[in-house]
């Protein structure tokens, strides 16, 4: 079974420049989660999406990020304008998890896109 | 709201000593507890977890953690570890697997450096 897989690996970027990531979940997982690791911290959650529908954003700065999940697949992640504070890794995973299921919880990350902003 | 704490951000060790990575955490409801490991370059790796019932679980590599409700910790264990133990230890709490798909809050990390 192929990992979740995320491009691209590595961004660097001036401030004030748009920047997209790109997050492909394991197949069949209904759920995929972004999150934003900084420096010398744990992951946060930006966004949860249940197949194509927002779960959770609550701790997404809308004003400059957003994200899509059209089809229920792939996702994207876009920030505009970047600020030197969003340099980060930016984490996507997925789990099989569908709503008032207590199973398929466990979620299984990519290996993140790695993103300076100078 | 759920919180986490890792007592530690960098823990040496010399190969083959036994290690013990703390985690507390705060919570006014029931939570679920989860270890995450991330090797450098890679995502990060379920290592083990406790949803309920015996509060002393297992990993497949000779991790345990144990869930002390009283003390609302989570320490992870390993009596003898390994060069390739080497990584970036993060601690998880859930409220629910239930509602929003177990939305994980992670502690700040705790660095493993195990040297030969």
């Amino acid at each position: 079974e192929a990992g979740v897989a995320q491009s691209p690996r590595y961004k660097i970027i001036e401030k004030r420049q748009s920047v997209a990531f790109w997050c492909n979940p394991i197949s069949g997982h209904a759920t995929l989660y972004w999150y934003q690791q900084i420096l010398g911290q744990g992951p946060k959650l930006l966004i949860q999406f249940q197949n194509n529908g927002v779960v959770d954003d609550s701790q997404l700065p809308k004003d400059r990020f957003s994200a899509e999940r059209l089809k229920g697949v792939d996702s994207t992640l876009k920030i505009q304008p970047a600020k030197l504070e969003d340099s980060a890794v930016y984490l996507c995973a997925s789990s099989r998890w569908t709503s008032g299921s207590r199973f398929g919880y466990e979620q299984y990350f990519g290996p993140g896109t790695r993103l300076t902003v100078t | 709201a759920q919180s986490v704490t890792q007592l530690d951000s960098q823990v040496p060790v010399f190969e083959e000593a036994p290690v013990e990575l703390r985690c507390n955490y705060s919570s006014s409801v029931s939570v679920y507890l989860f270890w995450y490991v991330q090797y450098p370059n890679q995502g990060l790796q379920l290592l083990l977890k406790y949803l309920s019932g015996s509060t002393l679980v297992e990993s497949i590599n000779g991790f345990e953690a144990e869930f002390n409700k009283s003390q609302t910790s989570f320490h992870l264990r390993k009596p003898s570890v390994h060069i390739s133990d080497t990584a970036e230890y993060f601690c998880a709490v859930s409220r629910s697997i239930y509602n929003q798909g177990g939305k994980l809050i992670f502690g700040q990390g705790t660095e493993l450096s195990v040297k030969p």
